[in-house]
């Protein structure tokens, strides 16, 4: 919903340029993670996930960057839309875990 | 069509009036989980549920219970709401065991408590 934007880092762009979302995780034992998309009013969306056994994996559009060494996650978005806008958050899962934990999620604004 | 559903989508309540909120997937998964969303917070996890029957606490379960009777089923429920409880909920449910796998979120449901 809308309270969710609040508070949150905000990443503006032109429509067309690439976006580059960060996240830094907590828990060097995290062995899966997930970044999702939520637009105002909605509930989380999937986007694209990644385990920790890669450092690299693309979907349509979408690049997920893992940095293990500094627990350090990114999502990049390329030729961003107008579509894009929402707030972005990732999330980590350990081994053996049922509980994820999410970030507090970047507010990314595309300018058309 | 794949779905998570909730209901209420909005509700207002007054402290210590036990209420449901309600979820439903069509998915046939086997995990389901409740959580919070509450600015500048993100997402915590309430209660998530591995299996029918199979229930088991998140990171912030006080003052909240729940059921899996069935398995597409999973309602969240609030025995003695009280307005620390004023959030927006989401249930979710994914396949397999784990939350390790996509994950399907529903709606959303915007509870305050008076």
């Amino acid at each position: 919903g809308e309270s969710v934007g609040l508070h949150l880092p905000t990443l503006s762009v032109q429509e067309g340029d690439n976006s580059i979302i960060n996240c830094a995780y907590s828990n060097s034992a995290s062995d899966y993670f997930i970044w999702y998309k939520q637009e105002s009013g909605k509930g989380p969306q999937f986007i694209i996930d990644i385990r920790s056994n890669m450092d690299k994996r693309q979907g349509q559009r979408v690049t997920v960057l893992l940095n293990k060494t500094v627990k350090h996650l990114s999502l990049q978005i390329a030729a961003t839309q107008p579509g894009d806008s929402a707030v972005y958050f990732c999330a980590e899962i350990s081994g053996g875990s049922y509980i994820p934990t999410f970030g507090r999620g970047t507010s990314l604004i595309v300018h058309p | 069509e794949a779905q998570v559903t909730q209901n209420p989508r909005y509700l207002i309540t007054v402290t210590g009036k036990k209420l449901t909120v309600t979820c439903s997937q069509n998915m046939n998964h086997e995990y389901m989980s409740w959580y919070r969303q509450d600015p500048g917070l993100g997402l915590r996890q309430i209660y998530y549920s591995m299996n029918v029957e199979v229930t088991d606490k998140g990171d912030v379960p006080e003052g909240y219970k729940v059921s899996r009777k069935e398995k597409r089923n999973f309602p969240l429920i609030l025995e003695s709401p009280s307005p620390n409880q004023t959030s927006l909920y989401f249930c979710a449910s994914s396949q397999g065991q784990g939350p390790s796998t996509e994950a399907f979120f529903g709606q959303g449901t915007r509870l305050t408590v008076v």
